[in-house]
């Protein structure tokens, strides 16, 4: 079975833009969960989605946005990018039975902004 | 905050030595987990303790928690150059897919 998958793994962003991140959980997962890592504040609960619902949100402002399909494949979204969103974004599924429990991340998206 | 606080930030040992790291957090929990990073990349999911049980083994990983004092351990034994990583602990706090992270302990194994 193929891992979960992020595109792109690599961005660099001026100030002010938009971004849009991919996350392909694994075959059969409809848990994704969204996270951000950063040196200074470790790692951060951005949102999970199930079933294409929205189900648990983090501390995080409305610049920062997300989706879910019907194939399970998310998206997040930020707009109006700061200096302070460069991070590392991490997504990662859970399997049915197991919905947020056990979590399978992907390699991450490293998200620089200039 | 709910994130947990673990310990050390840091460790570096030589490989064939134990390492140990220890994880508290700050309300009650159904579970905690185990994560390790390597530089950067994805986490992998290496062990899941339940509350109502008091150790747990996976190969050369045995993972503690004291509920009491809500604390738990990770102890790696033998270790390799490739377990060098950071680890970090993990709960829901009862909200299936929101993941509440520890600051991560650093590990460096040296052949």
């Amino acid at each position: 079975k193929a891992g979960v998958t992020q595109t792109p793994r690599y961005l660099i962003k001026t100030r002010g833009q938009q971004v849009t991140l991919s996350c392909s959980p694994i075959s059969g997962h409809r848990s994704v969960s969204w996270y951000q890592q950063t040196p200074g504040q470790g790692l951060q609960f951005l949102f999970e989605y199930f079933s294409e619902t929205q189900r648990n949100k983090g501390n995080f402002p409305g610049r920062f946005s997300g989706r879910q399909f019907s194939n399970s494949r998310s998206e997040m979204n930020v707009s109006t990018l700061e200096l302070g969103d460069s991070a590392l974004y991490l997504c990662a599924s859970s399997p049915p039975g197991l919905a947020g429990l056990i979590q399978y991340f992907g390699a991450g998206t490293r998200l620089s902004v200039l | 905050s709910q994130q947990g606080e673990e310990d050390p930030q840091a460790l570096s040992i030589q490989e064939g030595e134990n390492a140990t790291m220890n994880c508290s957090y700050k309300t009650s929990i159904n579970n905690l987990q185990w994560y390790r990073q390597n530089s950067g990349r994805g986490l992998v999911h290496l062990i899941l303790i339940r509350s109502n049980e008091r150790e747990k083994h996976s190969g050369r990983l045995r993972v503690t928690l004291d509920t009491s004092k809500k604390s738990s351990s990770l102890l790696i034994t033998a270790s390799r150059a490739a377990d060098t990583a950071s680890y970090f602990c993990a709960t829901d706090y009862n909200q299936g897919g929101k993941l509440i992270f520890g600051q991560g302990t650093e590990l460096s194994v040296k052949p």
